[in-house]
């Protein structure tokens, strides 16, 4: 059973920066398992921010940024505004069709 | 422009059925694959399934395979869930989301959501 790890919440000060990580329970988080970051505010669809670890979806902007640190994936935001509070959420493409998302990480901008 | 347009949600009793499906355009549909992600209120994203982009592969959570069927036609634009043996657990918001590739890879567009209820 592949779990996807991030972290359940994070704060930020506007202007800040913040990097979320998306990890996996066992093994790194390599480009072959195409990690992809979406934002989801309540209500809404998600948006796709980051995919194929970091391509940037049309009309997200460039303070939005996606890596590969250390052994895990990340999302970058550079200074983070106050519309940038919301859900984000990993994923990770484990093979066979099957794509696991992680448990989300509320970022709260402060 | 990328669209994709669920319907077909509703209120449906446990034990009973229902059919989701996905118009899609501003794209060339059959070469992609398409997934299903549906979720639960309150809570987190979960796939439900992916089909390749002929049709001819197609994988499913453990949650719901055995009950969920998923297909397509590229001559249609169009993408199918058929849910059946429905019990309260899929009870969520679906979501229609073209991946990346052909036949893997993550979702890049989104639907807006079809939302399924399952209550007596």
């Amino acid at each position: 059973q592949t779990v996807v790890t991030q972290e359940p919440s994070f704060s930020v000060p506007p202007g800040g920066t913040v990097t979320l990580t998306c990890g996996l329970s066992s093994g790194s988080v390599t480009p072959s398992h195409f990690p992809s970051w979406y934002q989801q505010t309540p209500g809404q669809a998600p948006r796709t921010l980051i995919y194929t670890t970091t391509t940037r979806s049309s009309g997200v902007p460039d303070r939005f940024s996606g890596s590969i640190l250390g052994n895990k994936a990340a999302l970058t935001i550079t200074g983070a505004q106050a519309d940038d509070e919301a859900e984000y959420y990993c994923v990770l493409f484990v093979g066979s069709g099957i794509s696991v998302f992680g448990g989300g990480t509320k970022l709260t901008v402060l | 422009e990328v669209q994709l347009l669920e319907s077909g949600g509703g209120l449906v009793q446990p034990g009973g059925s229902l059919r989701l499906s996905c118009a899609a355009s501003g794209f060339t549909f059959s070469n992609y694959a398409m997934k299903w992600v549906r979720q639960a209120p309150g809570k987190g994203l979960e796939w439900v399934s992916t089909i390749s982009n002929s049709g001819g592969f197609k994988w499913y959570a453990d949650s719901v395979r055995g009950r969920f069927s998923i297909s397509r036609d590229n001559s249609k634009n169009t993408l199918w869930l058929q849910m059946n043996s429905l019990t309260a657990e899929d009870t969520a918001i679906y979501y229609c989301a073209k991946d990346t590739f052909q036949s893997h890879g993550n979702p890049d567009y989104w639907g807006q959501g079809a939302l399924v209820t399952v209550s007596s």
